[in-house]
């Protein structure tokens, strides 16, 4: 199965500032990936899909790139809400599979 | 709008098996993928599986046969069954969908299993 390294595992800053987060695959997954936004005792909610495209009502400060096996989500200026754990998942191939998480913190 | 409730035990003992349900409201169960994923406190998502609304199912391989998924379209719910559990199966279950997108657009807010004696 495709493992799905997701760096760094805790990314600590203050509102306002920009958030880059990194996924890497251990093999070409082509744009078939997605990122999703998690708040505790939530379930994940849908931010980017096939890499670049935002989901519905999803906000223009989250943006995702990359192809291949190298992919980055931005928050281009952090609010509030946006302070929660971010996972990056495939659909290239079955077993679909997720990053372990970036935490993004309050500095 | 379309919304998705897990339910089932809290708690399950070793060798036993856990059974879920997932209700969908709001919207047709037809025509969509449903999976089920699972969250071991404190750790990262693994899916277990999805079925296509007319019962035709793909299980994770890692989970070694343990798995069978169901759907009911007449009460618009799908299920998941996951025999001779271990500790190591003590997570949080999601049941979500797969939408238009291809992708996990909506999803369940978990229910936790607790594997115990």
């Amino acid at each position: 199965e495709i493992v799905l390294t997701q760096s760094p595992a805790t990314l600590s800053l203050s509102p306002g500032e920009r958030a880059t987060l990194s996924c890497r695959a251990s093999q070409s997954v082509g744009t078939y990936l997605a990122w999703y936004k998690q708040k505790a005792g939530q379930g994940p909610r849908l931010l980017i899909y096939d890499a670049s495209n935002r989901a519905a009502d999803i906000p223009a400060r989250f943006s995702g790139s990359g192809s291949g096996a190298d992919f980055t989500l931005t928050i281009s200026s952090l609010e509030p809400e946006d302070f929660a754990v971010y996972y990056c998942q495939h659909r290239s191939s079955w077993p679909w599979t997720f990053g372990q998480g970036t935490k993004v913190e309050i500095k | 709008q379309v919304q998705l409730q897990e339910s089932g035990p809290g708690l399950v003992k070793p060798s036993e098996t856990l059974s879920l349900t997932c209700t969908v409201s709001g919207g047709s169960i037809s025509y969509y993928y449903w999976s089920w994923i699972r969250q071991p406190p404190g750790k990262g998502l693994e899916t277990i599986g999805y079925i296509y609304s007319t019962g035709s199912a793909n299980y994770n391989p890692s989970l070694g046969g343990r798995v069978t998924m169901s759907v009911d379209t007449s009460k618009n719910q799908f299920s998941l069954k996951l025999t001779s559990v271990t500790a190591a199966d003590t997570a949080v279950f999601y049941c979500a969908r797969r939408g238009q997108l291809m992708y996990l657009d909506l999803w369940g807010r978990g229910t936790l299993v607790t594997v115990s004696s």
